[in-house]
């Protein structure tokens, strides 16, 4: 079993609706969370970080921690076809810590 | 704020080259950075870890002698790919992380390099 999972998808959603993209673990001790938004070949570029449980909002992301379920979750509100990328969803012991990665979730926002 | 720029882009070379990738930290001190490797549709896999002025530190199964790593600065880290062979060939990607306020900061990538080795 990997330490992160996360569905490869792809996901494939009309404009406009929401998305909820998600990843589970199996490491109690992890206390950071990021979401990464990556496009083809280029460097993944940060959407979210936050610490512990919790909610954290920013525009039309929202991301969830459920450290008793060792769950957490990206939602992205009002989908635009630019959202159309890979989600990779990491998550780390302590901040300079090495990253365990999920697999990352190809979504695409079919206009 | 927090730009990570690295450079060459894309890079296609004869086997047996030696090529460098650098990686900056345009508008922040980086304490440490990172260097990842990414085959297609792939996540990243860690590849070493260094901190400035001080020796890398390398992933189980990367060869140092291969993949040497220079931290000389807080705003700049080096990968060079010596003798670089057909097999080397992937998208090699570098994060950062500085010393902001409050201690904790993320990693931020730059936009990799697509080394192909002919």
């Amino acid at each position: 079993q990997k330490e992160v999972e996360q569905d490869p998808g792809p996901l494939s959603v009309p404009e406009g609706a929401i998305v909820s993209l998600n990843c589970t673990y199996s490491n109690s001790a992890f206390q950071y969370f990021m979401w990464y938004r990556q496009y083809s070949r280029k460097g993944p570029e940060l959407l979210m970080y936050t610490y512990s449980s919790g909610n954290k909002e920013d525009g039309r992301f929202t991301a969830q921690v459920d450290k008793s379920s060792k769950y957490i979750s990206l939602f992205i509100r009002d989908s635009q076809p630019s959202d159309s990328a890979t989600y990779l969803c990491a998550m780390s012991v302590d901040s300079n810590y090495q990253l365990i990665w999920g697999a990352g979730t190809k979504l695409i926002i079919k206009p | 704020g927090a730009v990570v720029s690295q450079h060459p882009s894309w890079v296609i070379c004869k086997s047996g080259t030696s090529v460098k990738i650098e990686c900056r930290s345009l508008d922040f001190q980086a304490t440490t950075m990172f260097w990842y490797r990414q085959f297609p549709k792939q996540s990243l896999m860690l590849m070493a870890t260094s901190n400035e002025g001080s020796k890398a530190t390398y992933e189980q199964g990367v060869e140092k002698d291969k993949f040497l790593i220079n931290h000389a600065s807080l705003t700049l880290s080096t990968l060079t790919v010596t003798s670089a062979h057909p097999e080397d060939s992937s998208f090699y990607i570098c994060s950062a992380i500085g010393t902001g306020a409050g201690g904790n900061q993320p990693q931020h990538f730059g936009d990799g390099t697509r080394l192909s080795i002919l």
